[in-house]
């Protein structure tokens, strides 16, 4: 089962727009990562949040990390058409064996139009 | 390149044949992970290794699966008898203690 749930589940913007993800998750967390995903290729690391920061920024992007209303947001600023692609939060929660796994939510699939 | 690397990309099998992948992590990455993709979701979590211990391996999907990493390098998954229904993306990720998980390009497999 996803803990995650992206919101919207699709958008379309134009070039030079900002655009907005959403994330909201059920359980406690050790941190959020946001990853994005080229269409049938692998997931590439954009972010990492733990649960006692508020605020990431990262180039273009910013994330923000509630954890009182268990929900994450990501921002990408002046989009381009290459940022064209799916976006998944994840959230890490630590396994009883000292390990941990990431259970990502359904994606957020963002369209920039030149 | 020093990044997460899969073998094969893609796999063509026809139902009731067994199947393995091999993920080769980053060099200094002491953990590993599988998860599956299926069309439209996200990745679903399968099972974790630290160094060469399958330290979980409750998540996977049935007992056609198995993982290994005998010397706690690279690791391959095998799925015996395969179903249509295993027809999905199997992506590999590899992190140094509990950050970033960094993902290989994943093996796409097709089941007919």
């Amino acid at each position: 089962s996803q803990q995650g749930e992206e919101d919207p589940q699709a958008l379309s913007i134009q070039e030079g727009e900002n655009a907005t993800m959403n994330c909201s998750y059920k359980t406690s967390i050790n941190n959020l990562q946001w990853y994005r995903q080229n269409s049938g290729r692998g997931l590439v690391h954009l972010i990492l949040i733990r649960s006692n920061e508020r605020e990431k920024h990262s180039g273009r992007l910013r994330v923000t990390l509630d954890t009182s209303k268990k929900s994450s947001s990501l921002l990408i600023t002046a989009s381009r058409a290459a940022d064209t692609a799916s976006y998944f939060c994840a959230t890490d929660a630590a396994l009883g064996n000292a390990g941990n796994m990431l259970t990502f939510g359904g994606g957020t699939r963002l369209m920039v139009k030149p | 390149d020093t990044g997460v690397s899969q073998n094969p990309r893609h796999k063509i099998t026809k139902r009731g044949q067994n199947v393995t992948f091999r993920c080769d992590p980053i060099s200094e990455h002491n953990r590993l992970y599988w998860y599956r993709q299926t069309l439209g979701q996200g990745p679903e979590f399968l099972t974790y290794f630290q160094n060469e211990a399958q330290l979980e391996k409750s998540r996977l999907l049935s007992d056609r699966f198995s993982a290994e990493r005998p010397k706690g390098s690279f690791s391959t998954l095998e799925i015996q008898r395969t179903e249509q229904g295993d027809s999905a993306m199997y992506l590999c990720a590899s992190s140094l203690a509990a950050n970033e998980q960094y993902f290989g390009p994943g093996t796409r497999l097709t089941v007919t």
